[in-house]
């Protein structure tokens, strides 16, 4: 079946550690997103990336970096600097850089230990 | 520079009466206008785009939605609710071309029996 694969479903951060989030695809499709999501707070735009080797930032970047070596993949690493990086993390494609529709993955959730 | 509006953060209805969940938006450019459904702990998922033609605009699940240009809003009914249909709703806007979308903070729909 295509879709978006996420991983992992839950992930807990330490003080001070950086951690990267998986989001795989194979629905061919040339752009890719990362949203972070707050309780009643919508979903929040992190980075984006509409084509391979070429990405950039979103509404809320600091603390965040990404990459796009492969057309598949697009994973996000949540740094240190990142002060309050508990929420629900959902990455997104859509077909081309036009954004018509955007198919999500299921989601990672990133807790503070 | 896109925002989106969601007038409702609950809407609590009784099972089988009509619903709608208000969005209204603000855009200098043309744009295309989406509504996303998201069940406990999972991604979104599409309920209905409006890209261009006619502003009524019908979607998966029994659910339909106006495109209204002179009042900028875009609002989501569904004539007679059921038990399943509890869940978070986003109306979202893009750009043409912009490569990106603006999320709505939600509304949460709860359908009692």
């Amino acid at each position: 079946d295509g879709g978006i694969t996420q991983s992992p479903k839950y992930l807990f951060r330490k003080e001070g550690q950086n951690v990267t989030l998986s989001c795989e695809q194979n629905l061919n499709h040339d752009a890719m997103y990362w949203y972070r999501q707050d309780p009643g707070q919508g979903l929040r735009l992190i980075y984006y990336s509409q084509i391979v080797n070429d990405f950039q930032k979103g509404d809320i970047a600091e603390g965040y970096s990404v990459s796009r070596e492969k057309k598949e993949s697009f994973p996000l690493t949540v740094t240190s600097a990142q002060k309050n990086p508990t929420a629900f993390y959902l990455c997104a494609s859509s077909m081309d850089g036009r954004n018509e529709k955007l198919f999500f993955g299921s989601g990672t959730q990133l807790s503070v230990l | 520079a896109q925002s989106v509006t969601q007038l409702d953060s609950q809407v609590p209805v009784f099972e089988e009466a009509p619903v709608e969940l208000r969005c209204n938006y603000s855009s200098s450019v043309s744009v295309y206008l989406f509504w996303y459904v998201q069940y406990p702990n999972q991604g979104l998922q599409l309920l209905l785009k409006y890209l261009s033609g006619s502003t009524l605009v019908k979607g998966i699940n029994g659910f339909e939605a106006e495109f209204n240009k002179s009042q900028t809003s875009f609002h989501l009914r569904k004539p007679s609710v059921h038990i399943s249909d509890t869940a978070e709703y986003f109306c979202a806007v893009s750009a043409l071309n912009a490569g990106k979308s603006t999320f709505g903070d939600g509304t949460t729909l709860t359908v009692k029996p």
